[in-house]
Formats: C-alpha cells, structure tokens, sequence
C-alpha cells in the first residue's frame, strides 16, 4: 500500500519537552509539508521541504524543526519554545514543489500535561 | 492578497438537498484550486481539483463551478448524503509558479447532513 504514515496518533508533552512526530511516505514524493491545524481555523504551513537535505520555513516556523535526511521521511520536531503547541499536525507530500496536489497523513494529536 | 475566504462556517443540509460552500480569493496567480474532505480525526483527502481554464468540472455528485473574473469558486454536493457529514476545505495555489507549489487553505465548513 502506497501513502503516508504518521505516528504515534497521539501524543503528550510536559512542560519544557521536545517532543518528535514521525512522517514516512513510500509515494517517491519529492515535496513533503508539514501542517498545523487547530479548530475552526485552516490548515497552517509549518515548514516544508522541496527536496532531500533542504526545507524552508513556512508560515508559522517558531517553536518547530525539521530535517530531511532522507526522501521518505521528514521528521518534525517541537520544541519547548513552542508555547502553544496543543494541535492536530498533518504531514502531506507532493510529486515535486510545483505540483499543486498535495497528499495528507492520517495526523498527530499533540496534548501538553 | 494570499488569503482565500470561504463560506459558510457551517452548514445544515437535509438528505438529497443540494449543499453549496463558497470561496473567494485575491491573487489573480492562483492557477490551480482543489477542495478537501476531511472527518474527524483523519487527514485530508483531496475530493476534487480545477484550474482556471475552464469554468466547471464534475465528478459524481461533486461539482466546482469556477468563476475567474469574480475570482470565486464553489462547491456543490448533489443528493447530499449523511455520509458527506465532514468538514470542507478548499485551497489554492500557484502550481506553476516560484512559490513551489504552496496551498492556501480556507477556514473550513462543517457540513452536517440530516437523514
């Protein structure tokens, strides 16, 4: 089956943690995304990455990171500077930067203790 | 300039009514517009997409009229069904353009559809 895992489902943060949430996709997608999405609102780019060992900030980058060591996998971190950081988090990828469909994770719940 | 505005917040349909979700957009470089399903707890799947060269487009019983000169799109759901109970977004983006693809989202509609 082709698509786009993310884990763990749920996830719980103390105060001061950084935690990690996990992206693979086996769609040899070039372009992979990182999205944020809180109720009522849309969804928020984070970061994204066009291509192996290279990402850019999206639209609300303070509080996160993210490598991109490998095609199949980006990674994202958040971390303790990161005040609010209760969210759905979706990772999406596309076959290359400027193809607009975009194929989404099933998500992450990020709960704070 | 980069948002896109979309409406209802909600909406309530009945069985086999027709369900209508409104979006408007600024950036006359958006070339390519497609609309999200999305259930609780899941992910988004893409329903159905439609560039501006032509003016409508229809898969089943979803359907995008696109209007390029009022630079507005809509959604049209078809004998609505409760299982199209879900929450819609559409987005749009510059595919061929420098800004690698990026997709601006909506807010999002929750539609509940009566039995």
């Amino acid at each position: 089956d082709g698509g786009i895992t993310q884990s763990p489902k749920y996830l719980f943060r103390k105060e001061g943690q950084n935690v990690t949430l996990s992206c693979e996709q086996n769609l040899n997608h070039d372009a992979m995304y990182w999205y944020r999405q809180d109720p009522g609102q849309g969804l928020r780019l984070i970061y994204y990455s066009q291509i192996v060992n290279d990402f850019q900030k999206g639209d609300i980058a303070e509080g996160y990171s993210v490598s991109r060591e490998k095609k199949e996998s980006f990674p994202l971190t958040v971390t303790s500077a990161q005040k609010n950081p209760t969210a759905f988090y979706l990772c999406a990828s596309s076959i290359g930067p400027s193809v607009g469909t975009q194929y989404f994770g099933p998500g992450t719940r990020l709960l704070v203790l | 300039q980069q948002q896109v505005k979309q409406s209802p917040q909600s909406l309530i349909v009945q069985k086999g009514g027709i369900s209508i979700i409104n979006c408007a957009y600024e950036n006359t470089a958006f070339d390519y517009f497609p609309w999200y399903q999305q259930f609780p707890g899941k992910g988004p799947a893409l329903l159905i997409a439609i560039r501006p060269d032509v003016s409508e487009k229809k898969e089943g019983r979803f359907t995008i009229s696109f209007n390029k000169s009022a630079k507005q799109f809509s959604l049209h759901i078809m004998d609505s069904q409760p299982g199209d109970s879900a929450t819609y977004f559409c987005a749009a983006s510059n595919a061929g353009g420098t800004s690698y693809g990026k997709l601006t989202f909506g807010q999002g509609t929750i539609l509940t559809v009566h039995p």
